[in-house]
């Protein structure tokens, strides 16, 4: 069972357009938002974080929109640039340092 | 600032052959500690967390074990590796357990298993 569902696999962008990543969870116990960026052969990197007491969380270029209710949150990177190509895993985090991941989204910025 | 080493970098072992790979947190006292495994262009699994030395929480087994021998150190290991075992070994740390800590990654060790 599939608790973080990512809907896209891949996605592609024009550079300068924005990107949106979308992760839905099945669990209304997840109260912790995390999106890791990730790049081959490296960790993944803490890009944003949300808790479900809000709504919205901006830090510069990415944006987290989260709807309580419908379950799901989004990801928008404004102005995508070519080295914001990478994959990006939506996590959940519910009790104990549980971390549950997506699958994954690679995006990719066409120059 | 706060470091974070894994060791190896890469590994090619057998099936049927042991392994030990290691982690070790730098700049923080009493961290939590975690192993992940990530198949190649697969998701993240969370295996085994630590909150103290001496404590290990298994989450997802896959026949491997894990060890806190030190408060800096985590140990992922087993007796006999399978093909399945291979993929992207990763360690995290976060300052506390509960809803909203934030876990930071190592770079990973790389590990195939022929």
């Amino acid at each position: 069972q599939q608790q973080v569902r990512q809907s896209s696999q891949s996605l592609t962008v024009w550079e300068g357009e924005t990107a949106i990543l979308n992760c839905s969870y099945e669990n209304s116990a997840f109260d912790y938002f995390p999106w890791y960026q990730q790049f081959p052969g490296e960790g993944p990197a803490l890009l944003i974080a949300i808790r479900s007491v809000s709504d919205k969380k901006e830090d510069g270029r990415f944006t987290i929109f989260f709807n309580k209710r419908e379950k799901n949150l989004s990801l928008h990177i404004k102005d995508s640039q070519p080295g914001d190509s990478a994959t990006y895993f939506c996590a959940a985090n519910y009790n104990q340092g549980k971390l549950i991941f997506g699958q994954g989204t690679k995006l990719s910025i066409k120059p | 600032a706060q470091t974070i080493h894994q060791w190896p970098v890469a590994e090619i072992k057998a099936v049927g052959s042991p392994l030990s790979l290691g982690c070790t947190i730098k700049g923080k006292s009493s961290p939590n500690l975690y192993w992940y495994w990530q198949a190649t262009g697969g998701t993240l699994q969370q295996l085994f967390y630590s909150i103290t030395v001496g404590q290990v929480e298994s989450v997802v087994q896959l026949n491997l074990s894990a060890s806190r021998p030190k408060d800096d150190q985590f140990i992922l290991s087993t007796e006999k590796l399978l093909l399945s075992h291979s993929g992207f070994y990763l360690c995290a740390w976060s300052l506390g357990t509960g809803g909203g800590d934030t876990q930071y990654f190592g770079p990973g060790t790389r590990l195939l298993v022929l």
